[in-house]
């Protein structure tokens, strides 16, 4: 168990609608990543948020969006939703967002209808 | 820039012999090199990192990498493989210094046969 929480672990969604995925970090880490894990594109870095404040961006759609909440928590939002949205989204944290060590959480798998 | 190659997408090897697993990477600065190891259905476990201290790197579940600057290689290796060793592998690299993006190679599957 690396310390960090996702929820939910599954998600069942149609096309065109919006979702939410929740991330909590191990405790004490203040940086926080997104990454999704796909079959045609593997895995990518997403976005990466430290101490509330979005510190890098990386193949994310305009589509989606994320923040970090004053208690270090962060979501993830889906909007627009398409079938090659479907994949596995990870959430993974570090102490302070420099060349630590990631530890990633569970995942959310998203499937869109 | 930075890029990872990994050289095998499937790896079969029978149980209690070696496993090797290719990686090579492409940075134009000092990387730091990770190997993660996803089971089915888990979240990704690292299993060993690299940051510029010694070259040959042992990591959790009896695997270690080395670090071959001259043939940018971060190769993944176990003396006798295990069944629970059965997993998809991945090698990273990210650069060294300046933020902390991950890139991730294709993945590794390996198989490991009774």
């Amino acid at each position: 168990d690396s310390g960090v929480t996702q929820t939910p672990k599954h998600l069942i969604t149609a096309t065109g609608q919006r979702v939410t995925l929740r991330c909590s970090p191990r405790s004490g880490d203040l940086s926080v990543y997104w990454y999704q894990q796909s079959l045609d594109q593997g895995l990518q870095f997403l976005i990466q948020y430290y101490n509330g404040e979005e510190r890098a961006k990386g193949n994310i759609l305009e589509r989606f969006s994320a923040q970090q909440f004053p208690d270090l928590h962060s979501e993830l939002n889906l909007s627009s939703l398409e079938l090659g949205d479907s994949a596995l989204y990870f959430c993974a944290s570090s102490l302070t967002g420099f060349h630590e060590t990631q530890y990633f959480g569970p995942g959310t798998r998203l499937l869109v209808l | 820039a930075q890029s990872v190659t990994q050289l095998d997408s499937h790896v079969s090897v029978s149980e209690g012999t070696p496993v090797l697993l290719r990686c090579n990477y492409s940075s134009s600065y000092s990387p730091s090199l990770f190997w993660y190891v996803q089971h089915p259905n888990k979240g990704l476990q690292l299993l060993l990192k690299y940051t510029s201290a010694a070259t040959l790197v042992k990591g959790i579940n009896g695997f270690e990498a080395e670090f071959k600057k001259s043939e940018t290689s971060f190769h993944l290796t176990k003396p006798s493989a295990h069944m629970s060793d059965a997993a998809e592998y991945f090698c990273v690299v990210t650069r060294r210094g300046a933020g902390n993006m991950l890139t991730f190679g294709g993945g590794t599957r390996l198989m490991v046969k009774p």
